[in-house]
């Protein structure tokens, strides 16, 4: 069971919009610890997407974005494409216990 | 531009200790800007952090595997490494070292990663 929650999948057409959520706790994501995304690509290592709840690293199409509020964060990507299909997953800091970095169980994005 | 590659055993057997190398290129590993992590993801699952180290020797370790871990650095190679003990069918996994940024402002985030070395523990 991970600190953070993501919905196990999500899907959508070319072109549409999605978002995936990132459920946290006052000890993570409400503590006011950035989050931060990773993209997975089938077969091939993370691939840093949003950094800081809403940076995006040189390279990243504008189509995603990320936001934050309260114990939650959203990833958005906009223009779905074929190639976006992967796994994401967010990344947080948590206070509690002896402190950690933690991942969410991951979402596969599916695209029609 | 920074790149990392993880090298080490394949195949482990159980009980024994899983030792993993990370050879970072492109940039120094004496940096201040960065700590330095590894990050493991079992077959068809999801990703979980087991550690991290600062060039300096300071570490941080992922409560529910302390006790069986250890992260080193070495500067003068460019290199950090994994040791984990007593391992089972439970550690089986692709490793990955990854960069992480220790922004001033904005929490700590990995943003290059290695391809990623798997290990299978059996015997």
């Amino acid at each position: 069971q991970s600190v953070l929650t993501q919905p196990p999948s999500v899907s959508g057409a070319p072109g549409q919009r999605v978002t995936i959520s990132c459920t946290g706790s006052s000890s993570n994501i409400g503590a006011g610890y950035d989050v931060h995304w990773y993209q997975q690509l089938p077969g091939t290592a993370p691939k840093l997407l949003i950094y800081g709840n809403s940076n995006r690293p040189s390279g990243v199409p504008d189509r995603f974005s990320g936001s934050k509020s309260g114990t939650s964060a959203s990833l958005a990507i906009t223009g779905l494409q074929a190639e976006d299909e992967a796994d994401y997953y967010c990344q947080s800091y948590d206070s509690s216990l002896s402190g950690a970095w933690v991942f969410g169980g991951g979402t596969k994005l599916t695209v029609l | 531009q920074l790149q990392l590659q993880e090298s080490g055993p394949g195949l482990v057997k159980p009980s024994e200790t899983l030792s993993l190398t990370c050879t970072v290129s492109g940039g120094s590993i004496s940096s201040s800007s960065y700590y330095w992590g590894w990050i493991r993801q079992p077959p068809g699952k999801g990703l979980e952090w087991i550690g991290s180290i600062y060039y300096s020797g300071s570490t941080y370790y992922n409560p529910s595997l302390k006790s069986r871990v250890t992260i080193s650095v070495d500067t003068s190679k460019n290199q950090f490494s994994l040791k984990l003990s007593s391992v089972t069918a439970a550690d089986t996994a692709v490793y990955y070292c990854a960069s992480m940024v220790r922004g001033v402002i904005i929490g700590p985030y990995m943003d290059v990663w290695g391809k990623g070395t798997t290990v299978t523990v059996s015997s």
